[in-house]
């Protein structure tokens, strides 16, 4: 699986837009980004995924670069309740896959 | 409601003693995960389990032990052989051969 590189903490004012980059300059064609976050104390939960096309849901946009080689997850209007770690994850569709996580981004809204 | 549950949320044991930590699911998924995190740090793998019956070693398995004996339970051993036990513990389900997992709320032992 292709590794990721992620700024080890960010902050951002509540109401505004939270851009979180990701970068896996080795994924290869058949490989997914994943964002998953986690709540102090609480179990990561998953967020989105993408290919190549940008995608949205109700929780984030995933952006995607034209090469693949680096991604953002933007939360376009953050609230206090999104101070969480993010982690970006690389892996290939099907398959046996054990889900792994590194450090992420710490990320803290303030008022 | 479907989801995964861990019990008890928090968990305090005395040193050398074997604790069980529970983990239960009734999302219909093949694979289940334990997880150990420390302060600061990502989430490590200790055991997971692809199949009822069977089970294999993930990066930090020494000191604990795990069963599946049914689909929908993974419960986690932590043994007096773990040096240093006391960690925030998650258990992970999903169907196999994909990413998106659903996680439990955790468990926060403390031995003392």
């Amino acid at each position: 699986d292709a590794k990721t590189t992620q700024p080890t903490s960010m902050d951002c004012a509540e109401g505004r837009a939270a851009n979180l980059p990701c970068n896996h300059s080795t994924i290869s064609g058949n490989e997914y980004v994943y964002w998953y976050r986690q709540i102090h104390s609480q179990g990561p939960q998953y967020i989105i995924h993408g290919l190549k096309n940008n995608e949205t849901n109700e929780m984030a946009s995933l952006i995607i670069t034209e090469d693949r080689k680096s991604s953002t997850l933007i939360l376009p209007h953050a609230t206090l309740r999104d101070t969480a770690v993010y982690y970006c994850i690389v892996r290939a569709a099907g398959g046996s896959y054990i889900p792994t996580f590194g450090r992420g981004t710490s990320l803290i809204v303030h008022p | 409601d479907g989801g995964i549950t861990q019990s008890p949320k928090y968990l305090f044991r005395k040193e050398g003693q074997n604790v069980t930590l529970s983990c239960e699911q009734n999302l219909n998924h093949d694979a289940m995960y334990w997880y150990r995190q420390d302060p600061g740090q990502g989430l490590r793998l200790i055991y997971y389990s692809q199949i009822v019956n069977d089970f294999q070693k993930g990066d930090i398995a020494e000191g604990y032990s795990v069963s599946r004996e049914k689909k929908e339970s993974f419960p986690l051993t932590v043994t007096s052989a773990q040096k240093n036990p006391t960690a925030f513990y998650l258990c992970a389900s999903n169907f196999r051969g994909t990413t998106e997992a659903f996680f439990g709320q955790g468990t926060r032992l403390t031995v003392v």
